[in-house]
């Protein structure tokens, strides 16, 4: 079945660093989705990237989907106390708007003010 | 904005009971879908349905079964619970792909 790997499994950085999350699929992704679940919380969706070598921005976080599809990272620029949470990427199974989510092992960024 | 209610948000239960979880999606969202979270652990899906039928399964065990209701609120139920069931589970529930999660269940099994 499909995988998604995401390094690194845990980031610790000082407030004002920056921090990036990668996040590779064994087969090719019809789209990828982002999501961040903070300490107690449930996951909240961030952002869905759909074309090849698409790169999207909020903020301070920019999101990047690989050419082939199968690859994202997330980067995020001078870190702030609230940027503390599990970072999850998510591929579908399969295309349509009724599928499955398969989610990345989420890096874990904890950050030191 | 309305957002998915999950019900109870805890629960505590013994080796071998039952548990029912229920779920209200966003009003107009077609698909839900149930989530296994154990601690540190990245969401599995269990099972989703979209316009009230069943439309994919995880790993969703055998004493496990879901449906969907005429009013599209959904509920998991669980037997024969076990220590290993001890999880968060989520609901979710889309329309166009993007995934609101409601704020999940916390089963305890004792």
């Amino acid at each position: 079945g499909q995988q998604v790997m995401q390094i690194p499994q845990y980031q610790h950085v000082q407030e004002g660093e920056d921090f990036t999350t990668y996040c590779n699929s064994s087969t090719t992704l019809s789209n990828i989705q982002w999501y961040k679940q903070r300490p107690g919380g449930h996951p909240v969706f961030l952002i869905q990237l759909v074309k090849s070598g698409e790169v999207k921005k909020q903020k301070r976080l920019t999101f990047q989907f690989g050419e082939a599809k199968k690859n994202s990272s997330l980067h995020i620029t001078a870190t702030q106390t609230t940027d503390v949470g599990t970072y999850f990427c998510a591929g579908p199974d399969s295309g349509g708007s009724n599928y499955k989510l398969t989610f990345g092992k989420g890096t874990l960024l904890t950050v030191n003010p | 904005a309305a957002g998915v209610i999950q019900s109870p948000r805890h629960l505590i239960k013994e080796k071998r009971e039952t548990a029912t979880l229920k779920c209200y999606p966003i009003p107009r969202h077609d698909t839900v879908y149930w989530y296994q979270q154990g601690p540190g652990q990245d969401p599995q899906f269990l099972i989703s349905f979209y316009e009230k039928m069943q439309s994919d399964k995880g790993s969703i065990p055998d004493r496990f079964s879901a449906q969907q209701f005429s009013d599209y609120h959904s509920e998991l139920n669980m037997s024969s619970l076990e220590l290993g069931d001890s999880a968060l589970y989520f609901c979710a529930s889309s329309r166009m792909g993007e995934q609101f999660f409601g704020p999940g269940t916390r089963l305890t099994v004792l």
